[in-house]
């Protein structure tokens, strides 16, 4: 079956740190873009970061752009986000997708059922 | 950074009309312009890319049309299923935007 599934999602305290995963099955996980998506509550999508097939090119949300990493093993299947001094407005879902095709690193043509991640004392 | 605005910010529409979302960039994004569907507690689902393109396994109820800054989700015969928030996105430069969603409610 083609999916992505998220781990890692929590409770931490703000400054606090939290890495989450997203591992690929069902297709050919090096041929694509990655990207992490997220959504706070009753709020919008916010695009967070993207890397793309072989791991050389990355980009971020100003939001985001210091604090948190993305990468990937493509010998894992898996796509992270290392999320360093979190605030409360980093608290939502968080999303990973696939690109809509191979080399693409626009739309989102799969989406993983998301992770929640909050950020409170 | 490219804005995304959609109108209207909600609707509601009765089965069997056809409903029109817009999506106005601030500037030009070519055709860059992607359709999602969101149903409460679940992931987006693509709906078209590229404007005008149609994800495999979407239905032919949705279409898209537009090009450069003005954009357009219709969608036909609506049926009770289609009730969910639709959002725009541009993926011609990063950092890639959404709009604010469209919530569409059937009566």
């Amino acid at each position: 079956e083609v999916q992505l599934v998220e781990s890692g999602g929590g409770l931490v305290q703000p400054g606090e740190s939290l890495r989450l995963s997203c591992t690929a099955s069902g297709f050919t996980f090096s041929n694509y873009w990655m990207q992490w998506v997220r959504q706070a509550p009753g709020k919008g999508l916010v695009w967070v970061s993207r890397l793309n097939d072989v791991g050389s090119t990355t980009n971020y949300a100003d939001s985001v752009k210091g604090r948190f990493t993305i990468s990937r093993d493509n010998a894992k299947n898996t796509v992270y986000l290392q999320m360093n001094s979190l605030t409360d407005e980093d608290t939502g879902v968080y999303y990973c997708g696939r690109g809509c095709f191979s080399n693409s690193g626009g739309c989102v043509g799969l989406w993983g059922q998301g992770t929640l991640v909050t950020v409170s004392s | 950074d490219i804005e995304m605005t959609q109108s209207p910010s909600s609707l509601s529409a009765s089965v069997g009309d056809r409903v029109t979302i817009t999506c106005r960039a601030s500037q030009s994004i070519r055709n860059y312009l992607n359709w999602y569907q969101q149903k409460p507690g679940k992931a987006p689902n693509l709906l078209i890319w590229t404007t005008s393109n149609l994800q495999s396994g979407v239905p032919s109820k949705f279409s898209g049309s537009g090009s450069e800054t003005d954009f357009t989700l219709t969608i036909s015969g609506l049926q009770p299923e289609d009730s969910a928030t639709y959002y725009c996105q541009q993926s011609y430069t990063v950092p890639i935007t959404f709009g604010q969603g469209t919530r569409l409610e059937i009566k």
